[in-house]
């Protein structure tokens, strides 16, 4: 899978777009790019994804560049429940090796009041 | 539904004692999974299963075992624990791994210390 680089910190005020960008400089044509998040101390939950064309769905918007080497996750009105740490992922489906997530660092984001 | 679920919530072993964790979905799904998490770190896969009674290793899978009799059960065993398993584990489940379909559903995790 192709590696993926993230800020590690980010500041959004509660009600504003929260706008978390991703690099993925190396991927390939068939790798999609996934994001979830960790809420302090619970299991990851699913976000959203995407392979070339934008995509929303009720929890996010993501972005990706016409080249694929970046993509941003929107959350329109962020809320202090989003306070987590989002991780951007690539992947593709390439036998064995495939069903395994590899989170990375991850960025963190503080939504403030 | 209650998606993945898993039991216990917490638990302390002394070393060498064995334990067992139960992973539970009822989505149906063909693929589940065991991670673990470390404190700062990201989760490390330590086995798969790809249907009911088939089971096979991930990236860490020494000193663990695991069972899959149900489709919607998936276990994990520690025979002799050690200081070293202490850690985070979850449990996930998959519809699929095709590219596009394989987003993965947690359960809220056991917290598990080896003294």
């Amino acid at each position: 899978d192709a590696k993926t680089t993230q800020p590690p910190s980010m500041d959004c005020a509660e009600g504003r777009a929260a706008n978390l960008p991703c690099n993925h400089s190396t991927i390939s044509g068939n790798e999609y790019v996934y994001w979830y998040r960790q809420i302090h101390s619970q299991g990851p939950q699913y976000i959203i994804h995407g392979l070339k064309n934008n995509e929303t769905n009720e929890m996010a918007s993501l972005i990706i560049t016409e080249d694929r080497k970046s993509s941003t996750l929107i959350l329109p009105h962020a809320t202090l429940r989003d306070t987590a740490v989002y991780y951007c992922i690539v992947r593709a489906y390439s036998g064995a090796g495939s069903y395994q997530l590899t989170f990375g660092k991850g960025t963190k984001l503080s939504v403030i009041p | 539904n209650a998606g993945v679920t898993q039991t216990p919530k917490f638990r302390v072993l002394k070393t060498g004692q064995s334990m067992t964790l139960l992973c539970a979905q009822d989505m149906n799904h063909e693929y589940m999974y065991w991670y673990r998490q470390d404190p700062g770190m990201g989760l490390r896969l330590i086995h798969y299963s790809v249907g009911e009674g088939t089971t096979a290793k991930g990236e860490v899978p020494d000193g663990y075992n695991v069972s899959r009799l149900k489709k919607q059960n998936f276990l994990l065993g520690l025979e002799s624990a050690a200081p070293s398993q202490t850690s985070v584990y979850f449990c996930a489940s998959s519809y699929s791994v095709a590219s596009g379909q394989n987003e993965q559903f947690f359960g809220p995790g056991t917290r598990l210390t080896v003294l």
